[in-house]
């Protein structure tokens, strides 16, 4: 039931763009996507609902594609402040009201100057 | 600073001992998250509370229980601890709709 995310670790310099994926074998009702600092609580990023839509602000945003059950995050002209490891989670599709979210092992996003 | 508060910071405990966690969530909001960190496990979900009631179940262990009281704050109950339970224990809070989560900073519980 725990999603796969890939990479599993990407380094990148200041500037350039990442994508980093959650794939559920099963069909999803949501995906949930955070950021975690080393040493630090994990902060929400964002949450899209099954219907294939995309969210974001500014240069982070995901995407959700019900059929393939995974979803994408993107990081576009990263920055310094981006570093962290990038964690998906899963919430199945037929499981109405219930939010037992299934997180996936983490990718680790480095962004050197 | 997100507004959740979670007490204590630090825990140190021994093999068959019973702790409280303790989370205050943020003004206003009624909906309140548990989760578990470790390195074995990864994060996991526990169990969510929405106004008093508990509104999902994850992987909570039956050593473990919680509830959220009338003034909205929630304790994390966890007994006949095993060294396996040491991990950073996380509360979150949110209005309830599931557009936003703000995590507290986390208690670090160690079994010894």
């Amino acid at each position: 039931q725990q999603p796969v995310q890939s990479p599993q670790a990407v380094i990148l310099r200041e500037g350039e763009d990442a994508v980093i994926n959650c794939s559920s074998s099963k069909a999803l009702y949501s995906v949930h996507w955070y950021r975690q600092k080393h040493g630090e609580a994990p902060v929400f990023l964002m949450i899209l609902l099954k219907g294939g839509e995309q969210k974001g602000h500014e240069k982070i945003s995901a995407s959700f594609n019900e059929k393939k059950q995974q979803s994408s995050l993107y990081l576009t002209a990263s920055q310094l402040s981006y570093s962290g490891t990038y964690f998906c989670g899963t919430e199945l599709a037929g499981i109405q009201g219930a939010q037992k979210l299934v997180f996936g092992q983490g990718t680790r996003l480095t962004i050197n100057p | 600073d997100s507004g959740v508060t979670q007490t204590p910071k630090h825990l140190i405990t021994a093999t068959g001992q019973r702790v409280t966690l303790r989370c205050s969530p943020r003004s206003g909001d009624l909906s309140v998250y548990w989760y578990q960190q470790s390195l074995d496990q990864g994060l996991q979900f526990l169990i969510q509370y929405y106004n008093g009631e508990e509104r999902a179940k994850g992987n909570i262990l039956e050593r473990f229980s919680a509830q959220q009281f009338p003034d909205l704050h929630s304790e994390l109950n966890l007994s006949s601890l095993e060294l396996g339970d040491s991990a950073l224990y996380f509360c979150a809070s949110s209005v309830g709709d599931g557009t936003s989560e703000y995590f507290g900073p986390g208690t670090r519980l160690t079994v010894l």
